[in-house]
């Protein structure tokens, strides 16, 4: 089975740093899926980022990019130039590849960015 | 825009009370799944559905049902609610693997909560 964890419950960071969120995972697929999903204050859940496993460069979406680590199996989340709309908790997801689309959540870190 | 709608924001219920929450999406994806979303456990499989009468059990089907005779409706049965079954659920509904796109599309969430 796998599993995920999101070893910081909650992070703070100032309008406009950097802030880096963390995520370790434990599978033994060779081909896989990671993602960040991003939960807003009484909004919906969206998709934040996703990596392949069989791709070496690690993704990037405007200001959110990742750092793949997969011997470390770690997949941190980087979010720059931080605003204040990035408040929200962060999910980080595993999907084996051949689970029918099914996936595996971390705990969650909740975000806070303050002006 | 694929939108994901869930019947109820808010329940309460009693202790035994048969419960049905509703989920219905209109991107005519294959895939639908319930999670519940708890502190600190972040979001856990209930059951998912890959097809019309298709169900499969997730990682805590206990206490539950699900049904999905129409391809855009995937409900979720309590069949006799019990204060543990307190929390938010979420509808999710993505498109089938060989689309290859994997991303999951989350309704708002129905805060249930069992007195």
């Amino acid at each position: 089975a796998q599993t995920v964890t999101q070893s910081q419950p909650e992070m703070s960071v100032q309008e406009a740093e950097t802030v880096t969120l963390s995520c370790t995972y434990d599978t033994s697929e060779s081909n896989y899926y990671l993602f960040w999903y991003k939960q807003p204050p009484s909004r919906q859940m969206i998709l934040v980022i996703r990596q392949e496993a069989y791709k070496q460069q690690n993704a990037t979406e405007n200001r959110f990019s990742v750092n793949f680590q997969k011997a470390a199996k770690s997949f941190s989340l980087k979010i720059s130039d931080s605003q204040l709309g990035d408040t929200a908790m962060y999910f980080c997801a595993f999907m084996r590849e051949t689970s029918g689309s099914r996936l595996t959540f971390g705990e969650g870190t909740q975000l806070t960015v303050n002006p | 825009d694929v939108k994901v709608t869930q019947s109820s924001r808010y329940l309460v219920k009693r202790t035994g009370e048969k419960v049905f929450l509703e989920c219905v999406q209109d991107m005519d994806h294959e895939n639908m799944f319930w999670y519940r979303q708890d502190p600190g456990l972040g979001l856990r499989l209930i059951y998912f559905s890959y097809d019309v009468k298709m169900k499969e059990k997730g990682d805590i089907p206990e206490g539950y049902s699900v049904s999905r005779e129409k391809k855009e409706r995937f409900s979720l049965i309590l069949e006799s609610a019990s204060t543990n079954q307190t929390s938010m659920y979420l509808c999710a509904s993505s498109p089938s693997d060989k689309l290859r796109t994997y991303e999951q599309y989350f309704g708002p969430g129905t805060r249930l909560t069992v007195t």
